[in-house]
């Protein structure tokens, strides 16, 4: 089975530094990446996703993530944070033909300071 | 346009008891999803109904059963609730089928079982 793995369990930021969240994934077949963002109190959101072609994404609120496949990675970028992004934020990998499930992440707890 | 709707948003078991969370979703999706999510667990699987009339063990599927109603509704029961099913629960669904396709997350139901 597949599983995902992201090593920074808790970071914290100030202001207008920039941002990098490492995803791995364990499965040598095809998949689809996913980025889900968790605002304090809220549900997830997606933040941005890759299924195929150009393995530089650019999601919402300025994030982009970038799928390297020799590295199994998938891992999450902002330039510059704003306080507004503290959230927890999960990676999520889907196996095609695995019935459409997404294996999550463990999440990373991202704090900025003002 | 609700997406996914849950409830109850909050209850309060006590051991032994039983409870129903229901989810009901209104973008026609085919594929629909029940996760648990725990602190330093991410979000995992229970059960997962990939298209009307069929339902799937996930990855923690023990103490739970579900319910696809109909295309728009799945149910999630707990028989005998136990303290290890604290937690927070979240129905998700998406159009299943075609890859790259995006999964919608409800608001969650916090659930404390005493």
């Amino acid at each position: 089975a597949q599983s995902v793995s992201q090593h920074n369990h808790h970071v914290i930021l100030s202001e207008a530094a920039s941002l990098e969240l490492g995803c791995n994934y364990s499965y040598g077949g095809t998949v689809n990446l996913f980025w889900y963002v968790q605002y304090p109190g809220q549900h997830l959101q997606l933040l941005l996703k890759y299924f195929s072609g150009d393995p530089l994404v650019k999601g919402i609120k300025g994030f982009e993530a970038e799928f390297i496949k020799s590295k199994f990675s998938f891992n999450l970028r902002k330039p510059s944070v704003q306080w507004s992004d503290t959230a927890e934020y999960f990676c999520a990998v889907r196996v095609t033909g695995g019935g459409n499930k997404l294996t999550f992440g463990t999440g990373t707890q991202l704090k900025v300071e003002l | 346009n609700a997406g996914v709707t849950q409830t109850p948003k909050f209850q309060v078991l006590k051991t032994g008891q039983s409870m129903t969370l229901q989810c009901a979703q209104d973008m026609n999706h085919n594929s629909m999803y029940w996760y648990r999510q725990d602190p330093g667990m991410g979000l995992r699987l229970i059960y997962y109904s990939a298209s009307e009339g069929t339902t799937d063990k996930g990855e923690v599927p023990n103490g739970y059963n579900v319910s696809r109603l109909n295309k728009r509704e799945f149910s999630l029961r707990l028989e005998s609730a136990a303290p290890s099913q604290t937690s927070v629960y979240f129905c998700a669904s998406g159009p299943g089928g075609t890859s790259g396709n995006t999964i919608y997350f409800g608001e969650g139901s916090w659930l404390t079982v005493v």
